[in-house]
């Protein structure tokens, strides 16, 4: 089974700056990563696959790079409404399919 | 517009047994894989089940293994996932996520969830 572990547990950022989570991979997943946002009582949302493309709908703040065991998703410019909890998923590697252990987004 | 809602959660004690359901539209159900993924209060994200579409291939979790069951009818649009033996341990909010094609461990959407709760 392959380990996602996702850092910084918690990031605090301010309105208006970049945010820049991470994910590793405990083995290479190729470029079969995506990232989920999920707000407070809400089912998550697909934000990235591939490692690097948007899903539909997307804004373009919302930015994946890496490949193999390093992944990074960026957020630009933080809206009030990027504040959530992020979780990176491979599918490369399956059964089972896994996630990180999610990092919360807040408000500083 | 793509929808899942599911139903079918509730209170279970343990040892105890709840089917859940899950009532696709806005897509042809029959022609995607589907999947169930748990989320713990205040935990992350679990993947438990996955059905092919045309229910040729199943897979589970090891920590549900031989205790749930996930099925299909597609002439229903309805995913379902029977659940047996419940443990503590199982007290989550269920989603169901559509696969995407090609790529059936990318989940995308998913149903707003139904809460398991297993306690005696």
């Amino acid at each position: 089974e392959i380990v996602m572990t996702q850092s910084p547990a918690t990031l605090s950022v301010s309105p208006g700056e970049r945010a820049t989570l991470s994910c590793r991979a405990s083995q290479s997943v190729s470029s079969n990563l995506a990232w989920y946002q999920q707000k407070p009582g809400q089912a998550p949302r697909l934000l990235i696959y591939g490692a690097s493309t948007r899903a539909t709908g997307i804004p373009a703040r919302f930015s994946g790079s890496g490949s193999g065991t390093e992944f990074t998703l960026t957020i630009s410019s933080l809206q009030s409404e990027d504040f959530a909890v992020y979780y990176c998923q491979q599918y490369n590697n399956w059964p089972p399919s896994t996630f990180g252990q999610g990092t919360k987004l807040e408000i500083k | 517009e793509v929808q899942l809602v599911e139903s079918g959660g509730g209170l279970v004690k343990p040892g105890g047994s709840l089917r859940l359901s899950c009532a696709a539209s806005g897509f042809t159900f029959s022609s995607y894989s589907m999947n169930w993924v748990r989320q713990a209060p205040g935990k992350g994200l679990e993947w438990v089940s996955s059905i092919s579409s045309s229910s040729s291939y199943i897979y589970y979790a090891d920590s549900v293994k031989g205790r749930f069951t996930i099925s299909r009818d597609n002439a229903k649009n309805s995913l379902y996932l029977q659940m047996n033996s419940l443990r503590a341990e199982d007290t989550a909010v269920y989603y169901c996520a559509r696969g995407r094609q090609y790529y059936h461990f990318l989940f995308d959407p998913w149903g707003q969830g139904t809460l398991v709760t297993v306690s005696s």
